[in-house]
C-alpha cells in the first residue's frame, strides 16, 4: 500500500514550457487535491475533484488544468509555464461519507522551479 | 470563501515547556479543523483534528480546543521535546467539500 505517490518528484521548466504532474493513490479514494506552498506560507488548493470524471477549481486556480480520467489518479497540467509557478506542489486525497474518516492523505511533493 | 489567520509565525520554547498556537477562521459553515505538522522538506503529517461537535481532543501531549461562538481553535502542546521542532498549520473545511483552507504556519523551535 503505497498511499499517494507523485512524479516527479523535482522539476525545471524554462518559461513558456509545458508539463504534467501524475499523482497516484491506491486507497480507493473519492476526493483529490492539487495544493502549492510558496516558501514560508500554506498550503493553497488549487484544483480539486470529488470523483471520477469531475473536477472544480479552487483558490488559484489560474495557469492549471486538470483531469481526472480515472479514479486513482489526478493530473496537474501547466500550458505555459511562469516564473510565479515556481513552488512545491502537493498532492492530497480523502475519502467520502459524513461520518467517515476526513483526514487527507498527502503525497511528497513535487519541487518545480521555472526559469 | 474561507479565511484561517494563524498566530504566532514563529515561537521559541525551552524543553519541557508548553507551546499555543491559535487559528480563526471566517466560515461559519466550517466543521472540520485539522492540525498539521511539516518537517523541512517533507509532507504535511495529521497529528490531531476536530469537529465541530467537540469542543477539546487530547491525544497524549497535543490537545485542540474549539471555540465555535469566537471561530478561534488552538493547538496546545505540553512538556515540548526538541522533536516537537517543526511547522505547524492549522487548516478548516466544509465536510462535504473537503478541501483544506491552510492557517500561513507557526514555526515552532523547542531549545533543549
Amino acid at each position: 500500500n503505497a498511499g499517494v505517490t507523485q512524479t516527479p518528484k523535482f522539476r525545471v521548466l524554462k518559461t513558456g514550457q509545458s508539463m504534467t504532474l501524475l499523482c497516484a493513490q491506491d486507497m480507493n479514494h473519492e476526493y483529490m487535491y492539487w495544493y502549492r506552498q510558496d516558501p514560508g506560507m500554506g498550503l493553497r488548493l488549487i484544483h480539486y475533484s470529488v470523483g471520477e470524471g469531475t473536477t472544480a477549481k479552487g483558490e488559484v486556480p489560474d495557469g492549471y488544468n486538470v483531469s481526472r480520467l480515472k479514479k486513482q489518479n489526478f493530473l496537474l497540467g501547466l500550458e505555459s509555464a511562469a516564473p510565479s509557478q515556481t513552488s512545491v506542489y502537493f498532492c492530497a486525497s480523502s475519502t467520502y461519507g459524513e461520518s467517515a474518516r476526513l483526514e487527507q492523505y498527502f503525497g511528497p511533493g513535487t519541487r518545480l522551479t521555472v526559469t | 470563501g474561507e479565511n484561517v489567520e494563524q498566530h504566532p509565525s514563529t515561537l521559541s520554547v525551552q524543553e519541557g515547556d508548553s507551546a499555543v498556537i491559535k487559528c480563526t477562521y471566517s466560515d461559519s459553515a466550517s466543521n472540520y479543523f485539522p492540525w498539521y505538522k511539516q518537517e523541512l522538506g517533507k509532507r504535511p503529517q495529521l497529528i490531531i483534528d476536530i469537529r465541530s461537535n467537540v469542543g477539546e481532543k487530547k491525544d497524549q501531549r497535543i490537545a485542540v480546543t474549539l471555540n465555535k461562538t469566537a471561530k478561534h481553535f488552538s493547538l496546545h502542546i505540553i512538556e515540548t521535546q526538541p522533536e516537537d521542532s517543526a511547522v505547524y498549520f492549522c487548516a478548516a473545511s466544509f465536510t462535504v467539500r473537503r478541501a483544506l483552507t491552510f492557517g500561513s504556519g507557526t514555526r515552532l523551535q523547542v531549545q533543549p
